[in-house]
């Protein structure tokens, strides 16, 4: 099974500022079979990124994703104060398995 | 507006059973991968069960293989999941979600990523 870590497991920003967030597997994804989301307290996780850099419906532009094989990264240009979230990786390449999760919270 | 509702959750007792339900409002649930994904209190997200696209394949996480059964019901427009032989470790709030498949995993089973979800139903597994 594909194990994905992610870091910082917290990260304290303040509105405007640049996050980015890592995520590495234990193994190669394939290529860039990797999604991010975005969850809220109370709701549903919210699809952000799916084939490693391609920005569902919806997200805006200030949401970009990288990378292949083992390192990903999900960068948030300014943020906002709704982005204020936990952020978790998934692969597909080999089972379905999340990442961990990385709490973004207001500095 | 797309909406997976999601029922069925409460609280049983260590070895019993649950049923969850998932009904899909303008979205038509058969000729897509659904799956059940789960969150423990407090934990992050795992993938539990699912169908092929085509529905006439399902898939289930080892932590459930054999207690759990993943159906579907087209002329209702749901998706269910059967827990049996539950245990203290299932309690988490269970989301149904699409999958929109890309490709087929090295394991042979449907991969790709949830683009819709339910609002989950929780299920405490408790005496």
């Amino acid at each position: 099974e594909i194990v994905l870590t992610q870091s910082p497991g917290t990260l304290s920003l303040s509105p405007g500022e640049r996050a980015t967030l890592s995520c590495r597997a234990s193994q190669s994804v394939g290529s860039t079979y990797l999604a991010w989301y975005q969850q809220k307290p109370g709701q549903a996780p919210r699809l952000l990124i799916y084939g490693a850099s391609s920005r569902a419906t919806g997200i805006p532009d200030r949401f970009s994703g990288s990378g292949s094989g083992t390192d990903f990264t999900l960068t948030i240009s300014r943020l906002e104060p709704e982005d204020f979230a936990v952020y978790y990786c998934q692969q597909y390449g080999t089972s379905l398995t999340f990442g961990g999760g990385t709490k973004l919270e207001i500095k | 507006e797309v909406q997976l509702l999601a029922s069925g959750g409460g609280l049983v007792q260590p070895g019993g059973s649950l049923r969850l339900s998932c009904a899909g409002s303008g979205l038509t649930l058969s000729p897509y991968a659904m799956s059940w994904v789960r969150q423990a209190p407090g934990k992050g997200l795992e993938w539990v069960a699912g169908f092929s696209g085509s529905g006439d394949s399902s898939y289930y996480a080892d932590s459930v293989k054999g207690r759990f059964t993943i159906s579907r019901d087209i002329s209702k427009n749901t998706v269910s999941l059967q827990m049996n032989s539950l245990r203290a470790e299932d309690t988490a709030v269970y989301y149904c979600a699409r999958l929109i498949v890309e490709v087929v995993t090295t394991s042979m089973t449907p991969g790709g990523y949830f683009d819709y979800w339910g609002q989950g139903a929780l299920v405490t597994v408790s005496s």
